[in-house]
């Protein structure tokens, strides 16, 4: 069976601090991995997506970037945090033939 | 422009009580649409998904319907239970693209 790993659970950083989020996905292949970020009391924003091995998709313009080094490994970073990239990342998955996101637990981030 | 919004924001109900949350979207042209189940600091979880041809699908005490016609969708929860607090999240996908559309979600408390 699939499952999809994000960690760590909670991080708290300084400003201007680096930032490394990771997901895996298992049991599957070449999937499209996807980051959200949520916002307290608001919906889901898309941040990045990749249909494959170093192809990465920006939707909003930001302190973020993201990058697929291997096909089931999505990571987010940052090389400066700033206080506004508080929040829950969430990273999720979907199959090629699948119409399903599933979702990671998601990272609490707090920017002090 | 794709949009989903959701009503109501916020819901309280005590437990055993039936409710009903809406979805209405914009996404155009229309793929699927899926009810989240997204606990406090924790990943949404699927609910429920249908495509164009489906008016109804269950999950349990979770029923969601769809009217593609007028772009609405609802979701009932029948006896609910204390463990049905949490956010219910509609995602509508569009056809040829990867991207999905968050509604903002309602948030449902379930006192004894």
């Amino acid at each position: 069976s699939q499952t999809i790993h994000q960690w760590p659970a909670t991080l708290v950083q300084p400003v201007g601090s680096p930032l490394s989020l990771e997901c895996t996905v298992e049991g599957t292949s070449n999937p499209n991995l996807y980051w959200y970020r949520q916002a307290a009391g608001r919906g889901l924003q898309l941040l990045f997506y990749s249909v494959g091995i170093g192809q990465i998709s920006s939707e909003v313009p930001q302190n973020l970037s993201a990058s697929r080094p291997q096909d089931r490994q999505f990571i987010l970073s940052s090389k400066k945090l700033l206080l506004s990239d508080s929040g829950f990342y969430l990273c999720a998955w979907r199959g090629n033939e699948g119409t399903e996101a599933f979702f990671g637990q998601g990272t609490r981030l707090t920017v002090v | 422009k794709n949009q989903v919004e959701q009503s109501p924001q916020s819901l309280i109900i005590l437990e055993g009580k039936n409710c009903t949350l809406q979805c209405n979207y914009t996404v155009s042209p229309f793929s699927n649409l899926r009810w989240y189940k997204q606990d406090t600091g924790r990943g949404p979880v699927s609910l429920t998904i249908m495509t164009f041809s489906e008016n109804t699908k269950s999950n349990g005490r979770y029923t969601a319907t769809l009217d593609a016609d007028t772009k609405q969708s609802s979701l009932h929860i029948t006896a609910s239970q204390l463990s049905d607090s949490a956010s219910y999240i509609c995602v509508v996908k569009g056809s040829g693209t990867y991207k999905y559309i968050f509604g903002t979600g309602t948030r449902l408390k379930v006192l004894a």
